[in-house]
Protein backbone atom coordinates (compact mmCIF):
# COMPACT_ATOMS: atom_id res chain seq x y z
CA UNK A 1 0.00 0.00 0.00
CA UNK A 2 0.92 3.44 -0.65
CA UNK A 3 -0.56 5.21 1.88
CA UNK A 4 1.18 7.77 4.18
CA UNK A 5 0.96 7.13 7.98
CA UNK A 6 1.23 10.48 10.17
CA UNK A 7 2.53 10.79 13.33
CA UNK A 8 1.88 11.08 16.26
CA UNK A 9 -1.87 10.31 16.16
CA UNK A 10 -2.79 13.53 18.46
CA UNK A 11 -0.82 16.40 19.61
CA UNK A 12 -2.18 19.13 22.00
CA UNK A 13 0.06 22.15 21.99
CA UNK A 14 -0.30 25.92 23.77
CA UNK A 15 -0.58 28.62 21.63
CA UNK A 16 2.05 30.04 20.29
CA UNK A 17 4.19 26.36 20.33
CA UNK A 18 5.57 25.34 17.38
CA UNK A 19 3.68 21.54 15.97
CA UNK A 20 5.66 18.93 14.04
CA UNK A 21 3.77 15.40 12.90
CA UNK A 22 5.01 13.71 10.26
CA UNK A 23 4.38 11.30 7.60
CA UNK A 24 5.93 7.89 6.52
CA UNK A 25 4.96 5.91 3.43
CA UNK A 26 6.38 2.53 1.53
CA UNK A 27 6.86 3.32 -2.34
CA UNK A 28 8.17 5.83 -4.53
CA UNK A 29 6.13 8.69 -4.89
CA UNK A 30 5.79 12.11 -7.39
CA UNK A 31 4.43 13.87 -4.86
CA UNK A 32 3.12 14.24 -1.32
CA UNK A 33 0.28 16.71 -0.48
CA UNK A 34 -0.96 18.14 3.17
CA UNK A 35 -4.33 19.12 4.09
CA UNK A 36 -6.02 20.15 6.82
CA UNK A 37 -9.68 19.24 8.15
CA UNK A 38 -11.61 20.82 10.87
CA UNK A 39 -13.79 18.77 12.51
CA UNK A 40 -16.98 17.22 10.20
CA UNK A 41 -15.42 19.81 7.26
CA UNK A 42 -13.17 19.27 4.17
CA UNK A 43 -10.08 19.17 3.21
CA UNK A 44 -8.52 22.38 2.58
CA UNK A 45 -5.14 22.15 1.00
CA UNK A 46 -2.39 22.93 2.76
CA UNK A 47 1.08 22.36 0.49
CA UNK A 48 2.56 19.82 -2.46
CA UNK A 49 6.08 19.14 -2.44
CA UNK A 50 7.68 17.17 -5.01
CA UNK A 51 9.97 14.08 -4.52
CA UNK A 52 12.79 16.48 -5.88
CA UNK A 53 11.91 18.95 -3.21
CA UNK A 54 13.57 18.94 0.11
CA UNK A 55 11.89 21.22 2.15
CA UNK A 56 9.10 24.25 1.39
CA UNK A 57 7.40 27.23 3.25
CA UNK A 58 3.74 28.40 2.84
CA UNK A 59 3.05 31.24 5.91
CA UNK A 60 3.71 29.46 9.19
CA UNK A 61 4.01 25.91 7.37
CA UNK A 62 7.16 23.74 6.33
CA UNK A 63 7.10 20.97 4.62
CA UNK A 64 9.95 18.71 4.61
CA UNK A 65 10.40 15.23 2.24
CA UNK A 66 13.33 12.80 3.01
CA UNK A 67 12.67 10.24 -0.11
CA UNK A 68 15.62 8.47 1.07
CA UNK A 69 13.79 7.71 4.58
CA UNK A 70 10.23 8.06 3.08
CA UNK A 71 9.08 10.34 5.14
CA UNK A 72 7.76 13.80 5.29
CA UNK A 73 7.15 16.52 7.89
CA UNK A 74 4.89 19.12 8.61
CA UNK A 75 5.82 22.08 10.96
CA UNK A 76 3.06 24.58 12.17
CA UNK A 77 5.08 27.73 13.64
CA UNK A 78 3.64 29.85 16.46
CA UNK A 79 0.23 27.72 16.28
CA UNK A 80 -2.80 29.44 16.80
CA UNK A 81 -6.08 28.17 18.37
CA UNK A 82 -7.18 28.50 14.33
CA UNK A 83 -4.98 25.39 13.94
CA UNK A 84 -7.27 23.07 16.13
CA UNK A 85 -8.06 20.58 13.36
CA UNK A 86 -6.64 17.18 12.10
CA UNK A 87 -4.10 17.16 9.24
CA UNK A 88 -3.14 14.55 6.90
CA UNK A 89 -0.81 13.50 4.66
CA UNK A 90 -1.90 12.01 0.82
CA UNK A 91 0.94 10.50 -1.06
CA UNK A 92 0.60 11.04 -5.15
CA UNK A 93 2.46 8.78 -7.54
CA UNK A 94 2.23 7.45 -10.88
CA UNK A 95 2.69 4.24 -10.28
CA UNK A 96 -0.63 4.02 -7.87
CA UNK A 97 -2.51 5.68 -10.62
CA UNK A 98 -2.72 9.32 -9.91
CA UNK A 99 -5.20 8.78 -6.84
CA UNK A 100 -4.33 10.17 -3.52
CA UNK A 101 -3.81 7.67 -0.81
CA UNK A 102 -4.32 9.53 2.88
CA UNK A 103 -2.52 8.52 5.61
CA UNK A 104 -4.61 8.55 9.49
CA UNK A 105 -3.81 11.80 10.25
CA UNK A 106 -2.58 13.69 13.18
CA UNK A 107 -5.19 15.72 15.64
CA UNK A 108 -4.16 19.08 16.66
CA UNK A 109 -5.36 20.63 19.89
CA UNK A 110 -3.98 24.02 20.10
CA UNK A 111 -4.86 25.61 23.89
CA UNK A 112 -5.90 29.17 24.46
CA UNK B 1 -10.52 31.93 -5.74
CA UNK B 2 -12.33 29.32 -7.25
CA UNK B 3 -13.27 26.07 -5.07
CA UNK B 4 -14.69 22.84 -5.77
CA UNK B 5 -18.84 23.12 -4.53
CA UNK B 6 -20.66 19.88 -3.62
CA UNK B 7 -24.39 19.90 -2.90
CA UNK B 8 -26.20 18.78 -0.58
CA UNK B 9 -24.11 19.36 2.42
CA UNK B 10 -26.38 16.92 3.95
CA UNK B 11 -28.15 14.00 2.94
CA UNK B 12 -30.68 11.49 4.76
CA UNK B 13 -31.80 8.79 2.79
CA UNK B 14 -33.93 5.61 3.64
CA UNK B 15 -31.83 2.27 3.06
CA UNK B 16 -32.62 0.96 -0.75
CA UNK B 17 -33.18 4.63 -2.21
CA UNK B 18 -30.97 5.94 -4.97
CA UNK B 19 -28.84 9.30 -3.98
CA UNK B 20 -27.20 11.32 -6.70
CA UNK B 21 -24.72 13.83 -4.53
CA UNK B 22 -23.64 16.69 -7.07
CA UNK B 23 -20.04 18.23 -7.56
CA UNK B 24 -18.53 20.87 -9.25
CA UNK B 25 -15.23 21.23 -9.67
CA UNK B 26 -12.76 24.35 -10.45
CA UNK B 27 -13.85 25.06 -14.06
CA UNK B 28 -10.54 24.54 -15.68
CA UNK B 29 -9.68 21.31 -14.13
CA UNK B 30 -9.61 17.94 -16.38
CA UNK B 31 -9.45 15.17 -13.53
CA UNK B 32 -12.16 14.60 -11.49
CA UNK B 33 -12.39 12.11 -7.82
CA UNK B 34 -14.55 10.97 -5.20
CA UNK B 35 -13.32 10.15 -2.09
CA UNK B 36 -15.42 9.12 1.07
CA UNK B 37 -14.41 9.20 4.34
CA UNK B 38 -16.39 7.04 7.01
CA UNK B 39 -17.13 8.78 10.69
CA UNK B 40 -13.48 8.09 12.23
CA UNK B 41 -11.84 6.61 9.64
CA UNK B 42 -8.92 7.36 6.56
CA UNK B 43 -10.09 9.06 3.72
CA UNK B 44 -10.84 6.88 1.04
CA UNK B 45 -10.39 6.47 -2.97
CA UNK B 46 -13.31 5.77 -5.22
CA UNK B 47 -13.15 6.83 -8.67
CA UNK B 48 -11.33 8.80 -11.05
CA UNK B 49 -12.65 10.80 -13.96
CA UNK B 50 -10.81 12.02 -16.72
CA UNK B 51 -11.37 12.60 -20.22
CA UNK B 52 -15.20 11.75 -20.08
CA UNK B 53 -14.94 8.32 -18.44
CA UNK B 54 -13.76 6.46 -15.33
CA UNK B 55 -9.70 6.04 -15.10
CA UNK B 56 -9.46 4.14 -12.11
CA UNK B 57 -11.84 3.00 -9.57
CA UNK B 58 -11.54 1.34 -5.82
CA UNK B 59 -12.90 -2.20 -4.89
CA UNK B 60 -15.43 0.00 -2.99
CA UNK B 61 -16.98 1.27 -6.38
CA UNK B 62 -19.02 -1.53 -7.25
CA UNK B 63 -22.20 -1.43 -9.46
CA UNK B 64 -24.47 0.19 -6.93
CA UNK B 65 -22.20 3.05 -8.17
CA UNK B 66 -21.89 5.40 -10.49
CA UNK B 67 -20.44 8.68 -12.12
CA UNK B 68 -21.23 11.19 -14.62
CA UNK B 69 -20.24 14.52 -15.94
CA UNK B 70 -23.86 15.22 -17.82
CA UNK B 71 -22.31 18.70 -19.20
CA UNK B 72 -19.06 20.87 -18.86
CA UNK B 73 -19.76 21.52 -14.79
CA UNK B 74 -21.26 18.95 -13.24
CA UNK B 75 -20.15 16.07 -12.00
CA UNK B 76 -22.07 13.33 -10.00
CA UNK B 77 -22.04 10.20 -7.86
CA UNK B 78 -25.11 8.02 -8.29
CA UNK B 79 -25.88 5.04 -5.79
CA UNK B 80 -28.40 3.48 -6.34
CA UNK B 81 -29.73 1.27 -3.53
CA UNK B 82 -28.34 2.42 -0.03
CA UNK B 83 -26.90 0.75 2.42
CA UNK B 84 -26.59 1.42 6.16
CA UNK B 85 -22.32 1.31 5.65
CA UNK B 86 -22.90 3.60 3.09
CA UNK B 87 -23.28 6.25 5.62
CA UNK B 88 -19.75 8.72 5.08
CA UNK B 89 -18.96 11.83 4.08
CA UNK B 90 -17.94 12.06 0.52
CA UNK B 91 -15.59 14.63 -1.01
CA UNK B 92 -15.26 15.80 -4.62
CA UNK B 93 -12.05 16.66 -5.51
CA UNK B 94 -10.68 18.03 -8.92
CA UNK B 95 -7.01 18.79 -10.55
CA UNK B 96 -5.89 20.86 -13.68
CA UNK B 97 -3.33 18.14 -14.28
CA UNK B 98 -2.02 14.39 -12.84
CA UNK B 99 0.18 15.11 -10.05
CA UNK B 100 -1.32 18.41 -10.23
CA UNK B 101 -2.38 20.29 -6.66
CA UNK B 102 -5.95 18.33 -5.57
CA UNK B 103 -8.86 20.80 -4.61
CA UNK B 104 -11.51 19.17 -2.53
CA UNK B 105 -15.14 20.51 -1.60
CA UNK B 106 -16.79 20.72 1.56
CA UNK B 107 -18.37 17.37 1.66
CA UNK B 108 -21.55 15.95 1.68
CA UNK B 109 -22.56 14.23 5.03
CA UNK B 110 -24.53 11.25 3.76
CA UNK B 111 -26.91 9.22 6.58
CA UNK B 112 -28.41 5.92 5.69
CA UNK B 113 -31.08 5.33 7.94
Amino acid sequence: SQQGEEDPQALSIQEGENATMNCSYKTSINNLQWYRQNSGRGLVHLILIRSNEREKHSGRLRVTLDTSKKSSSLLITASRAADTASYFCATDARSNDYKLSFGAGTTVTVRA
Amino acid sequence: EPEVTQTPSHQVTQMGQEVILRCVPISNHLYFYWYRQILGQKVEFLVSFYNNEISEKSEIFDDQFSVERPDGSNFTLKIRSTKLEDSAMYFCASRWQDLGEAFFGQGTRLTVV
